[in-house]
């Protein structure tokens, strides 16, 4: 599985939008990124998972450039809410499910 | 409908005790997931199971740590004569082995802290 590499934590106001970057130079042909969001004491959750160029879903966007090395959630003018750790994951997607390598996230606090 | 639950959410135990930790999937999913989060750490695999395949075991950190899965229902992740240092939260995962993408859904995890 590709290395990840992003960073530890970030501060935002409310209502600013908050790009998150993360770097996988290894990302192979067959991998997808793939984001989740974990509030403190819980499970994570899936927010949004691309393999080129944009992704927008209620949550998030997920921007994704041509040589797929990079790509960055953004969260368009969070709220207090959206305080969590975020984790960005690259993987191969296929019909048999394998286990998620998830590193240590991006820290996200969102100050009003 | 019901997401993944698990029980108990905390434990408490001594040093050598024996611990199971219960894992209910969301019904009908058919990959259920182990892992185990250290505080203030990313997840780390543990087990996997897929329908009625053989568990991928490779993330059991030690001969301590076993877990069982009844058909495609619920999972119970045992730890023998418990360490310190397997204090940490345990999650359980499910998803459905169709999808053409591997969206795993997390219940809200086990509190295990050995004394």
């Amino acid at each position: 599985l590709a290395k990840t590499t992003q960073p530890i934590s970030m501060d935002s106001y409310e209502g600013q939008e908050v790009n998150i970057t993360c770097s996988h130079n290894n990302i192979a042909t067959n991998d997808y990124i793939t984001w989740y969001q974990q509030f403190p004491s819980q499970g994570p959750r899936f927010i949004i998972q691309g393999y080129k160029t944009k992704v927008t879903n209620e949550v998030a966007s997920l921007f994704i450039p041509a040589d797929r090395k990079s790509s960055t959630l953004s969260l368009p003018r969070v709220s207090l809410s959206d305080t969590a750790v975020y984790y960005c994951l690259v993987g191969v997607v296929d019909s048999g499910n394998t286990p998620l390598v998830f590193g240590k996230g991006t820290r996200l606090s969102v100050i009003a | 409908g019901a997401g993944v639950s698990q029980s108990p959410s905390n434990k408490v135990t001594e040093k050598g005790k024996d611990v199971e930790l219960r894992c209910d999937p969301i019904s009908g999913h058919t990959a259920l997931y182990w892992y185990r989060q250290r505080l203030g750490q990313g997840l780390e695999f543990l087990i996997y199971f897929q329908g009625n395949s053989a568990p991928d075991k490779s993330g059991l950190p030690s001969d301590r740590f076993s877990a069982e899965r009844t058909g495609e229902s619920v999972s119970t992740l045992t730890i023998q004569r418990t360490q310190q240092e397997d204090s940490a939260v345990y999650l359980c995962a499910s998803s459905l082995s169709e999808r053409s993408y591997n969206e795993q859904f997390f219940g809200p995890g086990t509190r295990l802290t050995v004394l």
